[in-house]
């Protein structure tokens, strides 16, 4: 009953580093999405793939980077990580109709 | 203006309480309405979906769209602290993207 499952749960980052935040599900879900949760921002759309092998850029993509090579695993890059991209991150899927979303767990970043 | 609209909070209720969550939104086309329930340090999870104008009753909560307001509810009977969290509103136009829109969620403490 696994889900969506994401990984790490907290990192903490130096200023420029890169990293990747894993996100896998088990549902069969074509669609997938990366957000991110910032106090009294809400969630904003990050990156989000409606099948393997295709992505498209959300409210905030600057930054981050995606790929969608299995229908299982959506993982989310940073490139050269900065302080403003402290933040909660959040990995959903989605069926086709895209009506109902199912959140991963969260993964915790500071960068320093 | 944001396209959904949710006062932030926090909203404090005794235990026992009939607790009214509200959103609103300007987009006409959207036709797909979700509550989620994000607890402290954890992801969203969905609560309930309806479709359309009308309510959906689930338990002790219920949900209501009125699509002529633009406005929707989530109604909580018999509040217990185990409810307190963050509730998001979510909502969606059919057909076309699948990325629903959401509001930035209100914070409940229901208190013993």
């Amino acid at each position: 009953n696994a889900g969506v499952t994401q990984t790490p749960k907290f990192q903490v980052l130096k200023t420029g580093q890169s990293m990747t935040l894993q996100c896998a599900q088990d549902m069969n879900h074509e669609y997938m999405s990366w957000y991110r949760q910032d106090p009294g921002m809400g969630l904003r759309l990050i990156h989000y793939s409606v099948g393997a092998g295709i992505t498209d850029q959300g409210e905030v993509p600057n930054g981050y980077n995606v790929s969608r090579s299995t229908t299982e695993d959506f993982p989310l890059r940073l490139l050269s990580a900065a302080p403003s991209q402290t933040s909660v991150y959040f990995c959903a899927s989605s069926p086709e109709s895209g009506n109902t979303i199912y959140f991963g767990e969260g993964s915790w970043l500071t960068v320093v | 203006q944001k396209e959904v609209e949710q006062d932030p909070g926090p909203l404090s209720v005794p235990e026992g309480a009939i607790v009214s969550l509200n959103c609103t939104y300007s987009n006409s086309a959207f036709q797909y309405f979700m509550w989620y329930r994000q607890y402290s340090r954890k992801g969203p999870e969905l609560l309930m979906y309806t479709y359309s104008s009308g309510n959906k009753e689930d338990g002790r909560f219920t949900a209501q769209v009125d699509k002529s307001s633009k406005y929707i509810s989530l109604f909580i009977r018999d509040s217990q602290p185990s409810d307190s969290a963050t509730y998001l509103c979510a909502m969606k136009a059919a057909g076309g993207s699948y990325i629903p829109t959401f509001g930035r969620g209100t914070s409940l403490i229901v208190h013993p």
